[in-house]
């Protein structure tokens, strides 16, 4: 979708480094969701946001952290506790989480590699 | 928490056949099953959903059948063509905790011979 902006496209992490991945939305979304995908392993919750200043871990939380000072943008913040951070990360948008059936709406990608 | 099962992981069909993709979820509170559609580098989007109050939903060549008493929901493409080629996810979301969270499936990856 147009209205979800991943950066950078590709990132390459040095040993020790911490790396933060961009996410922008103008859906006006309340919600808002990183997951990480790996060969065979489909989609992976990391973290999700419901409202501004506002987060929750998923269920692979640990060597990540996360921000949500303003609605549209939901950063996320690879450190050098994660062991293993080469995957393709998606972040994805809904309206308000709690408001019945909503699809959510996925930004293009970031594929992050040990250097 | 809900696990979502997708079986197959991978299937082969020739153009103009039909692909049938199969999903169970364990949370009997599910009650919305969206399906995606990712092709190779590209973020996955959303093909067609189900919610938990309707049995079967069709948008031309594909629909989307829902079991609710034995928990598990199928995606089905007829005539299908190469631009059909692509992984395929299953989801289900429910809720934990006072989230509604979405669980996704292991994917299955369709290809369509010409």
């Amino acid at each position: 979708d147009g209205g979800i902006t991943q950066s950078p496209k590709y990132l390459f992490r040095k040993e020790g480094q911490n790396v933060t991945l961009s996410c922008e939305q103008n859906l006006n979304h309340d919600a808002m969701y990183w997951y990480r995908q790996d060969p065979g392993q489909g989609l992976r919750l990391i973290y999700y946001s419901q409202i501004v200043n506002d987060f929750q871990k998923g269920d692979i939380a640990e060597g990540y952290s996360v921000s949500r000072e303003k609605k549209e943008s939901f950063p996320l913040t690879v450190t050098s506790a994660q062991k293993n951070p080469t995957a393709f990360y998606l972040c994805a948008s809904s309206i308000q989480s709690g408001q019945g059936n909503q699809p959510q709406h996925f930004g293009d990608g970031t594929r992050l590699s040990i250097l | 928490g809900e696990n979502v099962e997708q079986h197959p992981s991978t299937l082969s069909v020739q153009e103009g056949d039909s692909a049938v993709i199969k999903c169970t979820y364990s949370d009997s509170a599910s009650n919305y099953f969206p399906w995606y559609k990712q092709e190779l580098g590209k973020r996955p989007q959303l093909i067609i959903d189900i919610r938990s109050n309707v049995g079967e939903k069709k948008d031309q060549r594909i629909a989307v059948t829902l079991n609710k008493t034995a928990k598990h929901f199928s995606l089905h493409i007829t005539e299908t063509q190469p631009e059909d080629s692509a992984v395929y996810f299953c989801a289900s979301r429910g809720n934990s905790g006072g989230y509604q969270k979405v669980t996704f499936g292991t994917g299955t990856k369709l290809q369509v011979i010409p």
